[in-house]
């Protein structure tokens, strides 16, 4: 597999929920707590939103929260808003080679 | 303040070499395996490989291994990433991103990168 899956495009409103997914495998998401989760703006590095499945970093915001089961992996944004408007990717160790993947990729689009 | 700082951009016909770096500030360097990322124009993000900076032990990514090199210089807590013949598809966005790992701990998120190093071959 040379990429987790997660859907091309996801959309809200203002103030709602939404939920990206991130499918890979048992060699994978679903064989180790190793998911982490990243946010890109376009033009710019990516920046960690979410590491070991479910735990944000100091200064990530508590409308993101994570999680997983099975192995498809979840990244949850509640209460969106205008500056959630950007590229998300998942990432997992895997117990092959390569050592990680990303996922494809998903853009989301603040209505 | 954490920093990664990469090289500036580049411009480079096919068949040329080059070296870009990433060097790492506000932290112990040896405590942090460096990967490289790519990301081709409009594309996702892909692993290439990383490097531990005690030993220079290096892993790679298979889509990757024989066309690049990274290594490392400690004592400029610098990492690169270099190629011996680039071509047009080598056209990309290279990121580098750094992974905290001193046994027994070691974390496998990125949870810096530096600004990114564009690179674009052309004839």
């Amino acid at each position: 597999q040379s990429a987790l899956t997660q859907p091309a495009s996801v959309s809200g409103s203002p103030g709602q929920s939404i939920t990206i997914s991130c499918t890979g495998s048992s060699s994978h998401v679903g064989g180790y707590t190793y998911v982490s989760w990243y946010l890109q703006y376009p033009g710019r590095a990516p920046k960690l939103l979410i590491h070991d499945v479910t735990n944000r970093p100091s200064g990530i915001s508590s409308r993101i929260s994570a999680s997983k089961s099975g192995n498809t992996a979840s990244l949850t944004i509640s209460g969106l808003q205008a500056e959630d408007e950007a590229d998300y990717y998942c990432s997992s160790y895997t117990s092959s080679s390569p050592l990680f993947l990303f996922g494809t990729g998903t853009k989301v689009t603040v209505l | 303040e954490v920093q990664l700082v990469q090289s500036g951009a580049e411009v480079k016909k096919p068949g040329e070499s080059l070296r870009i770096s990433c060097q790492g500030s506000g932290y112990i360097f040896s405590n942090y395996w460096i990967s490289w990322v790519r990301q081709m124009p409009g594309k996702g993000l892909e692993w290439m490989g990383r490097i531990g900076p005690k030993d220079s032990y290096t892993n790679y990514s298979p889509s990757f291994e024989g066309r690049v090199t990274i290594s490392a210089d400690k004592s400029l807590s610098t990492a690169y990433l270099q190629w011996s013949s680039l071509k047009a598809s080598d056209t990309a966005i290279y990121y580098c991103a750094r992974q905290y790992c001193s046994p027994p701990s070691c974390f496998l998120d990125f949870d810096y990168w530096g600004q990114g190093t564009l690179v674009s071959v052309s004839s």
